[in-house]
Formats: C-alpha cells, sequence, structure tokens
C-alpha cells in the first residue's frame, strides 16, 4: 500500500500569509494526487486534481504542483474561510487502490 | 440541486449487518463511478470501496474485502454498500462520493455522511 505523509501536521499562519502544505508518497504516484479541504462537519471538497489540476469554481489562489512522490499544495494569500484540514489523496491503478494522507490542519495565527 | 444523500446508518452489534444507501439527484449516475470512503478520528479518511457506472467492475480496500458488498441501481439512481461481520474497527462516518472519471480516481461530489456505530 503507497503511504501518504503530509507535513506539517499543523500550521498556524495569519490571513494575506502564503501557505504550503505537503504531500509525500512512499513510492511514485506519476501525477494522479489530489488535494481536498475539509471544514468542520462538512465533507471534503476537492480542491486539486491531477496533482495541479484546479477543480470546478476553487479560487486561483489554489494551485498544486509535483509529480512521482513529492507535491506542494501552494495558498498564495489566506483569506478566513481557507482555515480547514487539508488532504492528499492518491491512486494507483493496479492493484486499484486509493489512500488519503493523515491531513494537514491549517489554523489562524 | 447536483446533491448525495446517504442513508443507513445508525448501531450495529460486533458480527453485525447494516445497509448503506445512498441516492443521487442532478447528474448523470448511470455513467458515474461511485465510490464509499469512511472517516474517524483516529485514522482519518479511508477509501473503502468503489465500483464502475454499469456496475460491472467493483474494488475493495483489504481491510473491508469479502465482507462488504457496493452496489448500485441505477434505474433508482442509488449506490448501496452492504456491510456485514461488522467490527468496532467499522465504526465511522460513511461517505459516497461521484468519481471525477468513469473509472476511480478523484471524488469531486460528496455526500454528508452516514454515521455507523458498532458496539461490542
Amino acid at each position: 500500500e503507497i503511504v501518504l505523509t503530509q507535513s506539517p501536521a499543523t500550521l498556524s499562519l495569519s490571513p494575506g500569509e502564503r501557505a504550503t502544505l505537503s504531500c509525500r508518497a512512499s513510492q511514485s504516484v506519476g501525477s494522479y494526487l489530489a488535494w481536498y479541504q475539509q471544514k468542520p462537519g462538512q465533507a471534503p471538497r476537492l480542491l486539486i486534481h491531477d496533482a495541479s489540476t484546479r477543480a470546478t469554481g476553487i479560487p486561483a489562489r489554489f494551485s498544486g504542483s509535483g509529480s512521482g512522490t513529492d507535491f506542494i499544495l501552494t495558498i498564495s494569500s489566506l483569506e478566513p474561510e481557507d482555515f480547514a484540514v487539508y488532504y492528499c489523496q492518491q491512486r494507483t491503478n493496479w492493484p486499484r487502490e486509493i489512500t488519503f494522507g493523515q491531513g494537514t490542519r491549517l489554523e489562524i495565527k | 440541486d447536483v446533491q448525495l444523500v446517504e442513508s443507513g446508518g445508525g448501531f450495529v452489534q460486533s458480527g453485525g449487518s447494516m445497509t448503506l444507501s445512498c441516492t443521487a439527484s442532478g447528474f448523470a449516475f448511470s455513467t458515474s463511478a461511485m465510490t464509499w470512503v469512511r472517516q474517524t478520528a483516529g485514522k482519518g479518511l479511508q477509501w473503502v470501496a468503489a465500483i464502475t457506472g454499469s456496475g460491472g467492475a467493483t474494488y475493495y480496500a483489504d481491510s473491508v474485502k469479502g465482507r462488504f458488498t457496493i452496489s448500485r441501481d441505477n434505474s433508482k439512481n442509488t449506490l448501496f454498500l452492504q456491510a456485514n461481520s461488522l467490527t468496532t474497527e467499522d465504526t465511522a462516518l460513511y461517505y459516497c462520493a461521484r468519481d471525477l472519471r468513469t473509472t476511480v480516481t478523484f471524488f469531486d461530489l460528496w455526500g454528508q455522511g452516514a454515521l455507523v456505530t458498532v458496539s461490542s
């Protein structure tokens, strides 16, 4: 099973600052990586898929990069509504497997 | 509205069974691959099972293989998860989600979740 390790576990920043979240895979996943945002009491929301493609309706301040084993989610200038938990997710084709990272909590400093 | 609504959660004793349903509306359900993902405080998000649009192919996480069955009724726009031989480890909030593509990739629409509590 491919393990996704997210860092840091918690990130404390202020509105307007830039956020950089990391996701590392235990083996190459190519570009098959997504990022989700989850707020308390809500389901996850897809932000980025295929490592760098923004999902429909996602603001341009969210961007994804990376390939292989190392991936980054960047939020260029934090808005108050961006403080949440962020998860990365990968898929492998054979065996068909989906795994999620353990999450990074982005909190207001 | 484009939405997914889960139902069927609740309390069940260890060793028991439960069936979750997920009713879709507002999109072409029969052409969408669908998946179940569960969430616990201790283990975060865990993929459970997936099914292609036609229902012709199904996929399972090792932790539920042989105990859970995913299925769908495209005439009723409904996805199911039959869970047998439940243990306390299966206690979680279960989400159904729509796949971005026709195979198992990423998930762009989620339901609100159905809570399953397995007691010993």
